[in-house]
């Protein structure tokens, strides 16, 4: 069964660079059929789309995001990474890594970790 | 941009109610439309996809319907585990975007 867990730093400072790293066990991250996203959620607030990657590096980044963020895929590690410069308070959320069906016609997230939350502050 | 508006942003409905969320794009996204849900505390969990398709294990009593820029979730018979937050999200543009959700409430 497939299974994603984020881990990082729970606090960054205001300024700081966020860095993130997502662990896929139970399936590859070399799928033919997969992206692999991350997304956050500020604390009582709704979802937001961060970015996705493919294994061979391609990306997709919410463009209110662009700027600040960067993706990368560690294949042989199993694993998929955000790093999200310049931080600030509007920044503290959950975090959360998952795996994007990219199907023929149809493409959603199927399967996510248990998220990390992460703390912007001094 | 495809802005996504969830209706209602809350509502309180009692076991066995027939619950009704909507969804609009603010452009044709034809079908690409999935349904979240959302427990507090736990990541949020696929219910349908491309509209209409029920992902697997979940209750029949979950339907989608919809296409174009109005889309809806019906749960025909509440029951308590379904009091949550639902999100749709969609997929027809790189750039993937939430509605802001709708938390099903007790009454």
């Amino acid at each position: 069964q497939l299974q994603l867990q984020e881990s990082g730093p729970g606090l960054v400072k205001p300024s700081e660079t966020l860095s993130l790293i997502c662990t896929v066990s139970g399936g590859s991250i070399s799928s033919n059929s997969y992206y692999w996203g991350w997304i956050r959620q500020p604390p009582g607030k709704g979802l937001e789309w961060i970015g996705s990657i493919y294994y061979s590096g391609s990306t997709y980044y919410n463009p209110s995001l662009k700027s600040r963020v960067t993706m990368s895929v560690d294949t042989p590690k199993n694993q998929f990474s955000l790093t999200l410069s310049s931080v600030t308070a509007a920044d503290t959320a959950m975090y959360y890594c998952a795996r994007y069906y990219h199907g023929l016609e149809e493409y959603y997230f199927d399967s996510w970790g248990q998220g990390t939350l992460v703390t912007v502050s001094s | 941009d495809i802005q996504m508006t969830q209706s209602p942003s809350s509502l309180s409905a009692s076991v066995g109610d027939r619950v009704t969320i909507t969804c609009r794009a603010s452009q044709s996204i034809t079908s690409y439309l999935n349904w979240y849900q959302q427990k507090p505390g736990k990541a949020p969990k696929l219910l349908i996809h491309a509209a209409s398709s029920l992902q697997s294990g979940v209750p029949s009593r979950f339907s989608g319907s919809g296409s174009g820029t109005d889309f809806t979730l019906t749960i025909s018979s509440l029951q308590p585990e379904d009091f949550a937050t639902y999100y749709c999200q969609q997929s027809y543009s790189t750039a993937l975007t939430f509605g802001g959700g709708t938390k099903v409430e007790i009454k």
